[in-house]
């Protein structure tokens, strides 16, 4: 099945620093989503990118959706407090026929610790 | 838009019995819904996908009969845990989406514990 390498498994930073996660797929994905998940909670939607090359922002995050459909990163820009918790990419890999019911790979998640 | 709730948050149980844990989408038709486990500092490993009318279908691995999921209408899935273990203790995450939208939107998640 589909695997999703994500990195940096952990970061620890300073407050205004920026930060860089990114995930690598073994096969082509036709989306690719990025969530952010704080401790106790269910994750929520940061980004969503659908075309090759889409560079989408959100606030102080970006996201860019690889060329080569098998990879996508996360910027995360001037880092506060409050970024702290756990970042997830997800994609969802085109399906060879019939209906895969929209399911998605996550990666391993990017534990992100911003220091005052 | 896109919310999605959960019930309850947290429960605790003794084993042997069965717990049921509510998904709901509270503004959205959710015609496919699933069901995560999510053990600490990993990921999400998804148990199984229902579409809402149909049967559940899960992941390799999972027993069925022992996490009974039902998605009988566009807002409400359920997951019962029957006959509960310790090492069915974790927390378990559901997700939604809609026909045409193909981001999923998350619940808050319920930490079960099996004493």
């Amino acid at each position: 099945g589909q695997q999703l390498n994500q990195s940096p498994q952990s970061m620890f930073i300073q407050e205004g620093e920026d930060v860089s996660m990114n995930c690598t797929s073994s096969s082509i994905f036709n989306t690719w989503l990025w969530y952010k998940q704080d401790p106790g909670e269910g994750p929520v939607l940061l980004i969503a990118l659908y075309k090759a090359g889409e560079l989408t922002s959100n606030g102080r995050l970006t996201a860019q959706f690889g060329i080569t459909r098998k990879d996508s990163f996360l910027n995360i820009s001037a880092s506060i407090p409050s970024d702290v918790g756990i970042y997830f990419c997800a994609g969802r890999a085109l399906s060879a026929g019939g209906t895969s019911y929209g399911k998605l790979t996550f990666g391993q998640g990017t534990i992100l610790t911003v220091h005052p | 838009g896109a919310v999605v709730s959960q019930h309850p948050s947290r429960v605790i149980c003794k084993s042997g019995t069965s717990v049921k844990i509510e998904c709901r989408s509270l503004d959205f038709q959710a015609t496919t819904m699933f069901w995560y486990r999510q053990f600490p500092k990993q990921s999400l490993m998804l148990m199984a996908t229902s579409n809402e009318g149909s049967k559940a279908t899960y992941e390799q691995g999972v027993e069925k009969d022992k996490f009974l999921i039902n998605h009988a209408s566009l807002t409400l899935s359920t997951l019962t845990v029957t006959s509960a273990h310790p090492e069915d203790s974790s927390f378990y995450i559901c997700s939604a989406r809609t026909s045409g939208m193909i981001p999923q939107y998350f619940g808050p998640g319920t930490r079960l514990t099996v004493l």
